[in-house]
């Protein structure tokens, strides 16, 4: 069956950076996008970036423009998000989806998420 | 960006109930419109696209409509298993953007 695995929960004080991992198996990882979702605590859905695992082109959320660089590895199935200059608002879950819209857009598999968390 | 509305934001209901929950897209969306469902401590689950289309495996109680800027999500007899929070979100182009949510809990 479709899995998509998350790293584990990170700490990390305002500035820093941080890179999460999501291991996709069960399916063959080119033919869909991934695409990145947090939720803040008690709050709602946010769409963060999408990346075409098939040629890595990506597309952004307006607000992490240039804060936010995801990647993949086809050899591994891995897909990454790293975030860069954090603040207290970034401390949320981040979720890895499989993103199977016809251009993208549509999440059908969820990574079981990673917490972070953003405090000094 | 296009915004997504959601009424109501909490829904009280007892088993059995038909529940509707709407969502507002502030522009024309077609039907580039799915629904996903989420229990606490839980990752959201894929339910409709497309706007009515259930996902493989979604129980027939559920259902979508709508197109353009009005979309609703009907349960037409409320399970102990359905009491979640449920989020519209629309695909139709960069950036997605999801409804703040509906919690149905138990009246």
């Amino acid at each position: 069956q479709v899995q998509l695995l998350q790293s584990g929960p990170e700490m990390r004080e305002p500035g820093a950076s941080l890179k999460v991992s999501c291991k996709a198996s069960g399916y063959t990882f080119p033919t869909f996008g991934i695409s990145w979702v947090r939720q803040a605590p008690g709050q709602g859905l946010e769409w963060l970036g999408w990346i075409s695992t098939y040629d890595g082109d990506t597309k952004y959320a307006h607000n992490f423009q240039g804060r936010m660089t995801l990647s993949t590895e086809t050899s591994t199935s891995t897909a990454y998000m790293e975030l860069r200059s954090l603040r207290s608002g970034d401390t949320a879950i981040y979720y890895c989806v499989r993103d199977i819209g016809a251009v993208a857009g549509l999440f059908d598999e969820w990574g079981q998420g990673t917490l972070v968390t953003v405090s000094s | 960006d296009i915004q997504m509305t959601q009424s109501p934001s909490t829904l009280s209901a007892s088993v059995g109930d038909r529940v509707t929950i709407t969502c507002r897209a502030s522009q024309n969306i077609n039907t580039w419109l799915a629904w996903y469902q989420q229990k606490p401590g839980k990752a959201p689950k894929f339910l409709i696209y497309k706007a009515s289309i259930l996902e493989s495996g979604v129980p027939s109680r559920f259902s979508g409509s709508g197109s353009g800027t009005e979309f609703t999500l009907t349960i037409s007899s409320l399970q102990p298993d359905d009491f979640a929070t449920y989020y519209c979100q629309q695909y139709d182009g960069f950036p997605y953007t999801f409804g703040q949510g509906t919690k149905v809990d138990i009246k």
